[in-house]
Order: structure tokens, then sequence, then C-alpha cells
């Protein structure tokens, strides 16, 4: 079975400053797709940044960007010129094989501190 | 393009109730899934509808039920309330079932049973 864990519970940045949160998987599957949603305070998910496994390139949006390591199976969201409005739960997530259904990790909770 | 919408807001029930959660899937989305979110987790897969059939469950008992409408909205119900089905309930919509579309979150519906 398709797994995400996130070992970080709570993450703390100073603004402006640069943090990274990471995330690896399992899957037997070769065809997939990551995900970094973030889940502020409203509870309303959002979609930050998506890697298509068949693609060697890192995703790459604004200050947002990931470290996609297939073979380790991992795969880190890296936040540069971090916000106050950055601060919230971050989810990595994993959809692929035969599934519709994303799987979550646990989340890491990010603080921004100003 | 409205987006994805989900009432009510917030309930709370009494243990052994039933319960009617509702979402509005995205204009022009015909498949929606349904996660559950207990406190200080990320979301598990309750199960998905994609034209108005069932496309996968995840692990969660029968008194756990959907319904997709022919306008492709939704409803999660469930029967026969526990005190551990207190959580945020997430719906969401996307273009198609499969692992390529992406799916965009509703707010969210955060039962209470007390």
């Amino acid at each position: 079975a398709q797994t995400v864990t996130q070992s970080q519970p709570e993450m703390s940045v100073q603004e402006a400053e640069t943090v990274t949160l990471s995330c690896t998987y399992d899957t037997s599957e070769s065809d997939y797709y990551l995900f970094w949603y973030k889940q502020p305070p409203s509870r309303q998910m959002i979609l930050v940044i998506r890697q298509e496994a068949y693609k060697q390139q890192n995703a790459t949006e604004n200050r947002f960007s990931v470290n996609f390591q297939k073979a380790a199976k991992s795969f880190s969201l890296k936040i540069s010129d971090s916000q106050l409005g950055d601060a919230a739960m971050y989810f990595c997530a994993y959809i692929g094989g035969s599934q519709g259904n994303l799987i979550f990790g646990k989340g890491t909770k990010l603080s921004v501190k100003p | 393009e409205t987006g994805v919408t989900q009432s009510p807001t917030h309930l709370i029930k009494t243990r052994g109730q039933q319960v009617t959660l509702r979402c509005s899937s995205q204009s022009g989305h015909n498949t929606v899934s349904w996660y559950q979110q207990a406190l200080g987790q990320g979301p598990q897969f309750i199960f998905q509808y994609y034209r108005e059939e069932e496309n996968g469950r995840g692990n969660f008992p029968p008194r756990f039920s959907g319904l997709q409408f022919p306008n492709y909205s939704s409803e999660l119900n469930v029967n026969a309330l526990e005190l551990d089905d207190s959580a945020l309930y997430l719906c969401a919509s996307s273009l198609a079932a499969g692992t390529a579309y992406e799916q965009y979150f509703g707010p969210g519906t955060r039962l209470t049973v007390t």
C-alpha cells in the first residue's frame, strides 16, 4: 500500500528566510503525481505545487519549489522569502496507479516569525 | 466560475443520530471525492463518485454512504454516529476520475458528535 510520511510535525521560519519541509513516500507504481497542499486556519485546502513522477525537472511556482528525488522517494518543499501569510499546515500528498484518491501525510505546521 | 461549496459549515449531532453533508462540485466537474480529516491528522479518503456511480472506497464502514446527483453535486450520509466521527469533512471535485485530474477542495464541514 502507498504511504506518505512527513517527519516534521512543526517547523518555524523567520520572515524573509527560506524553509524546507520534508516528505517521503512509498509506492511500487511508476506513474504517479505528488502534491503539496496548504491548509490555513480557514480550513480550505489549497494546492501549492504539483510534480509528475515522469518529469525529471523539479516543479517551481514563484517562491515555492520542490526537490523531487524519485529513487529515494523523497519530495521536499522549499519556501523562499517566507511571508507571514505562509503560516499554515502543509500536507504532502500522493496519487497514482489505478487509484483516484489522494493519500496524505500527517502534515507539518509552519509558523512564520516577524 | 463557482468553486466547490459545502453545507453546512458546522454541525453538532448526538451519538446514534444520522447526518447528511452536501457538496456542490465546480462547474464542469463530474467527479466528487470525500475525505475525513480528524483533528491533527491528514485527510483520509472515504469514497469517490464518478458520473453518479461509486468509483472507489477507502477503509470506512458501510454506515458511511453517499450519492451523486445528475448535476454532479453529492451527499455524504453517516448513520449511527459515533464520537470518533467528529472531524472535518472535505469534498473535492475534479474534471474526471483518474490520477491526472487535479482535485479542488471545498471549505469543509466541521462535524461534532457529542
